[in-house]
């Protein structure tokens, strides 16, 4: 069955630090890949997500992540976090064929102080 | 260009109950998905219906059940309520069924059982 690892429960960062949060996913076929934020009182939203093409793919709010296939990872990036990003952040996968559902990790509770 | 729309936002509940919950779809969307997050959890799969059948379930028992209105709103029923059914319950739609698309997400029903 498939599974998705977010390694980080909770981050703590200062504003300005740099961010990289884990996801690492077991399935061995193709895939779609997806980060989603949850802000505090408001519902998922997509942040980014991978599809096909460049592993390298850029989202919102100067968010990235990179696919390495080989490594089963797709961890999120932001050069330099911001108070607003204090959140929860969910890594999601969804096999490519047919009606599959997304399998979510646990969540990373990310705590920026200002 | 109306978001996902759940409702109710809040329900109480008591064990062995039955509860309905409501969801309206993005504009444009046909698809929609139905989750559980338990907290500290990530979301977890319920089922998803695409033309008012039920396409996908995930590992949840026969007392989840759901329905596809030919406007494509959704509801998710719960029979015989037990105490571990307290969650926040997340709707998603997506246009095109098994197409890869990617699923918006509603604010999400908090039921509570005592």
């Amino acid at each position: 069955a498939q599974s998705v690892s977010q390694h980080n429960h909770h981050v703590i960062l200062s504003e300005a630090a740099s961010l990289e949060l884990g996801c690492n996913y077991s399935y061995g076929g193709t895939v779609n890949l997806f980060w989603y934020v949850q802000y505090p009182g408001q519902h998922l939203q997509l942040l980014l997500k991978y599809f096909s093409g460049d592993p390298l793919v850029k989202g919102i709010k100067g968010f990235e992540a990179e696919f390495i296939k080989s490594k089963f990872s797709f961890n999120l990036r932001k050069p330099s976090v911001q108070w607003s990003d204090t959140a929860e952040y969910f890594c999601a996968v969804k096999m490519n064929t047919g009606f599959q559902k997304l399998v979510f990790g646990t969540g990373t509770r990310l705590l920026v102080s200002p | 260009d109306a978001g996902v729309t759940q409702s109710p936002t809040h329900l109480i509940k008591t064990r062995g109950q039955q509860v309905t919950l409501r969801c309206s779809p993005k504009s444009g969307h046909d698809t929609v998905s139905w989750y559980q997050q338990a907290l500290g959890q990530g979301p977890q799969f319920i089922f998803q219906y695409y033309e008012e059948e039920e396409r996908q379930r995930g590992n949840f028992p026969d007392r989840f059940s759901g329905h596809q209105f030919p406007n494509y709103s959704s509801e998710l029923n719960v029979n015989a309520l037990l105490l571990g059914d307290s969650a926040l319950y997340l709707c998603a739609s997506s246009l095109g069924g098994d197409r890869a698309q990617p699923q918006h997400f509603g604010d999400g029903t908090r039921l509570s059982i005592l």
